[in-house]
């Protein structure tokens, strides 16, 4: 069983479009977030739900739009595609240590966005 | 910023070696963690350590961890070719604030 998936592995689209990528985790954790990892490999937070809540949501246009529908689902919707958001999008989930801060994250495989 | 820097950038050595990695952070943590991230494929967790630890062992790796200094160390010991991967340092702060990836060391193993 895969831990955290998403879904497509790979986008190719024009300027202007609007896409989805799609994550689902099956290890019961609280939290997810959405990472962007660039072509020089920094990887970078968008945002992070608790629960279905935004907890953070990082200098992110707001083209981009994360859902939650349940605590097992991230999805991240992105409007009026840029050539700039052409990136690796990395979903992750993590359980909260005591202290508030994040335990060990499990990664989904990413999914290659490209923008022509 | 919270972001960790890893040194070296790129670091390529024979298999049988040890390689090190460095990581060095600004703010006070709450626990600091390694990843490991084949080309083409998600980052795996490999090591976390508290910040009220010094040192800890997995397997062939061995992580410290140094807060006055605020830095820390991944020593991979009899590295192989399959230990080729780019590794990541992240920072772990205390109030639902997400982990901060470093850039990243690239390590290569020559057969």
């Amino acid at each position: 069983d895969t831990a955290v998936s998403q879904t497509p592995k790979y986008l190719v689209t024009q300027m202007g479009n609007d896409k989805s990528i799609k994550c689902e985790q099956n290890l019961g954790h609280d939290t997810m977030y959405w990472y962007k990892q660039d072509s020089k490999k920094f990887l970078k937070i968008m945002f992070s739900y608790n629960n279905k809540e935004l907890i953070i949501n990082e200098t992110v246009p707001n083209r981009f739009s994360p859902k939650s529908p349940d605590k097992a689902h991230l999805n991240l919707h992105i409007n009026s595609l840029e050539l700039g958001d052409s990136a690796v999008y990395f979903c992750a989930s993590s359980q909260e240590w005591s202290g508030g801060a994040p335990g060990e994250l499990f990664f989904g495989e990413g999914s290659r966005l490209t923008v022509l | 910023s919270q972001q960790g820097e890893e040194d070296p950038q790129a670091l390529s050595i024979q298999e049988g070696e040890n390689a090190t990695m460095n990581c060095s952070y600004k703010t006070s943590i709450n626990n600091l963690q390694w990843y490991r991230q084949n080309s083409g494929r998600g980052l795996v967790h490999l090591i976390l350590i508290r910040s009220n630890e010094r040192e800890k062992h997995s397997g062939r790796l061995r992580v410290t961890l140094d807060t006055s200094k605020k830095s820390s160390s991944l020593l991979i010991t009899a590295s192989r070719a399959a230990d080729t991967a780019s590794y990541f340092c992240a920072t772990g702060f205390s109030g639902n604030t997400p982990l901060v990836f470093g850039k990243g060391t690239r390590l290569s193993v020559i057969a």
